[in-house]
């Protein structure tokens, strides 16, 4: 199956600051790459996702960059706030392939 | 909203014994999805299930068994619980495997 990779795995920033996630993956046929976020004892809930024929998708403040030669995707927080503060996971999957998850990153942003 | 349902969300089982998690889903999704969540490795995939009566093994999907009986309902089944399979797992559906999935509450299972 797919294998991701996600980095960091912990990341810690100011209030109104920007945050980075990055992933990594190793199948060229994935062609759909969610992110999940997951605030402490809940389960995780889509936030934003990127299909292959897309480089750069954008929403209320998430911004995702897909790189497929680097086979490489990314996620940005912009002007994070205490409410960010959360677990979060990407993913990658193709058609005829379950969805396979990075170890994710614990995003702490400090007031 | 896509509802996932997660039985029990809490089980202490003991060593050897069996253990049963179940899930339904009202969201009409072909495809049912068990993982679990250890800290350091994410989101683990065991069994998946492509509809009614099918099932395939994930990453990790040993000392596990799983069971899809109806579009509904997708178990997994501990035969033999270990201390190793102490962990949290979550049950997801989606309308297919490049789709959003949709999360239950977790189940938190500790074998003593």
């Amino acid at each position: 199956g797919e294998q991701v990779e996600q980095l960091p795995s912990i990341l810690r920033v100011q209030e109104g600051s920007s945050a980075s996630i990055n992933c990594t993956y190793e199948n060229s046929a994935s062609n759909y790459f969610p992110w999940y976020k997951q605030e402490p004892g809940e389960n995780p809930k889509l936030i934003i996702d990127i299909r292959s024929n897309m480089e750069r998708k954008q929403t209320q403040g998430l911004i995702v960059l897909l790189d497929k030669k680097a086979k490489r995707f990314s996620l940005h927080i912009t002007d994070t706030q205490p409410g960010d503060s959360a677990m979060y996971f990407c993913a990658a999957s193709e058609n005829n392939n379950a969805p396979r998850f990075g170890a994710g990153t614990k995003l702490s942003v400090k007031p | 909203e896509a509802a996932v349902t997660q039985s029990p969300r809490n089980k202490v089982a003991v060593t050897g014994g069996k253990v049963t998690l179940s899930c339904n889903q009202t969201n009409n999704h072909n495809n049912m999805y068990w993982y679990r969540q250890d800290t350091g490795h994410g989101l683990r995939l065991i069994h998946y299930s492509y509809g009614a009566g099918s099932t395939e093994k994930g990453d990790i999907p040993d000392g596990y068994k799983a069971s899809r009986p109806s579009q509904e309902n997708f178990s997994l089944i501990l035969e033999l619980a270990t201390p190793s399979q102490t962990s949290v797992y979550f049950c997801a559906s989606g309308l297919g495997a490049a789709e959003t999935l949709y999360f239950g509450s977790g189940t938190r299972l500790t074998v003593l």
